[in-house]
């Protein structure tokens, strides 16, 4: 079945560090591919997606690339702000239209 | 626009009881999905309506647990005879579906369920 592996946390980084939480999936043909982040306090929300390989989501500062090749979705950004810490959540949408998460990943960013 | 809103935002009860959890999806969705989040796990899929139906009830862990959307809007999740292990966040989101292809989810605030 479908399987998501996400790069385990927790991380911390500093104001300004560049930021790379590893995804890698397993799926039967061509899944959609999406980040979510949940906030202190908030709920799930999607922070960007790509839908074919080669495709990159970007929002928000960050960036991640369908790469069918290595079957990987990792997430990055540049230069990470104290705003940035949350959980985030590496997901697929393959043939089942439901989501297959990631274990989350938490951020958090000290200034 | 509204979200998708959930209620009760939080539910205490006891062991062996029952216990009902509402959601309220995007206006115009016609999938709707229900999700368990353990504390800090990722989602776990539990059913998926698309409109009045079950399209896809897989994730649902035994016949304890039961769903319904009578009209193709609101959805309830109801658990018989909790168990302490049910305690989790319990997930609502609704999509588009267009083209045969499911738009993005979007989340409900959760209802966080605690069984003592």
């Amino acid at each position: 079945g479908d399987s998501v592996t996400q790069m385990e946390g927790p991380v911390t980084l500093s104001e300004e560090a560049f930021l790379t939480i590893n995804c890698t999936y397993t799926a039967t043909g061509y899944p959609s591919l999406f980040w979510y982040v949940q906030y202190p306090g908030e709920g799930l929300q999607l922070l960007l997606k790509a839908t074919k390989a080669d495709d990159k989501g970007s929002n928000k500062g960050f960036e991640a690339t369908y790469r069918k090749e290595t079957t990987s979705f990792h997430l990055e950004k540049g230069s990470v702000q104290v705003s940035d810490s949350a959980v985030y959540f590496c997901a697929l949408a393959g043939s089942a239209r439901q989501l297959t998460f990631g274990s989350g990943t938490q951020l958090t960013v000290l200034p | 626009g509204a979200g998708v809103s959930q209620t009760p935002s939080n539910k205490v009860t006891e062991k062996g009881k029952y216990v009902e959890l509402r959601c309220d999806p995007i206006s115009g969705h016609t999938a709707l999905y229900w999700y368990r989040q353990s504390l800090g796990q990722g989602p776990e899929f539990l059913i998926y309506f698309q409109g009045t139906g079950a399209a896809d009830d897989s994730g649902l862990p035994n016949d304890r647990f039961f769903a319904v959307r009578p009209e193709g809007s609101v959805s309830t999740l109801k658990i018989q005879r909790t168990e302490r292990g049910d305690s989790a966040v319990y997930l609502c989101a609704s999509s588009l579906v267009q083209g045969g292809r499911t738009d993005t989810q979007y989340f409900g605030p959760g209802t966080r369920l605690t069984v003592l």
